[in-house]
């Protein structure tokens, strides 16, 4: 059972592309989440969804895309990367529960912005 | 809106020591409260949760007791190992089901 897989584990970007963190799991969740960490700021929500075809903006949307065309899939676009956006991101996915549980998280993707 | 404010840290203890990691929130209603802890070079995982007033969270020799009266969550635990070493996070689960967390804290722990 793999549970919240992410790739790529690392990734330099210059600034001003663009690329896309893959992030999947396989525990037939409805609920998933990216987050970013930032060193001594704790984890801030980029997007969610509640379900395939549903996503919705976090605390810190700007400059970030997302789609949810299958229930495993929610991948994360940075379109024009910028310095600020150098982070440590993270995926995670719960349940459908009243209310949602226990996240579970992937790995981390650590992205630099040259 | 809903915030959760951790100990500074970083914190350094030897091996069998006794841990405490202050954690206090602020939020509307009644929200379920989380550890989430971080070993180095992976992502979260659950450490243990509470979600009523009252409620003891456990795990691993880690608790944490919900106190609504002083809107805590701190964690502790007897004797804490090098294996501990870690950064530790608290969250709380507001009325929009989103987490919220506190900015971490980190752990080291000397043989």
């Amino acid at each position: 059972n793999a549970g919240v897989t992410q790739t790529p584990k690392f990734r330099i970007l210059k600034i001003g592309q663009s690329m896309t963190l893959q992030c999947t799991q396989d525990m037939n969740h409805n609920y998933m989440y990216w987050y970013r960490q930032d060193p001594g700021m704790g984890l801030k929500l980029i997007y969610y969804s509640v379900g395939a075809g549903i996503t919705d903006k976090g605390e810190v949307p700007n400059g970030y895309n997302v789609s949810r065309s299958t229930t495993e899939d929610f991948p994360l676009r940075l379109e024009l990367a910028a310095p600020s956006q150098t982070s440590v991101y993270f995926c995670a996915s719960t349940d459908g529960g009243r209310p949602p549980d226990t996240q579970y998280f992937g790995p981390g993707t650590r992205l630099t912005v040259l | 809106g809903d915030s959760v404010t951790q100990m500074e840290g970083p914190v350094t203890l030897s091996e069998e020591a006794f841990l405490t990691i202050n954690c206090t929130y602020t939020a509307t209603g009644y929200p379920s409260l989380f550890w989430y802890v971080q070993y180095p070079g992976e992502g979260l995982q659950l450490l243990l949760k509470a979600t009523k007033a009252d409620d003891k969270g456990s795990n691993k020799g880690f608790e944490a007791t919900y106190r609504k009266e002083t809107t805590s969550f701190h964690l502790e635990k007897g004797s804490v190992q090098v294996s501990d070493s870690a950064v530790y996070f608290c969250a709380l689960r507001g009325a929009n089901s989103k987490l919220t967390f506190g900015k971490g804290i980190t752990l080291s722990v000397r043989p």
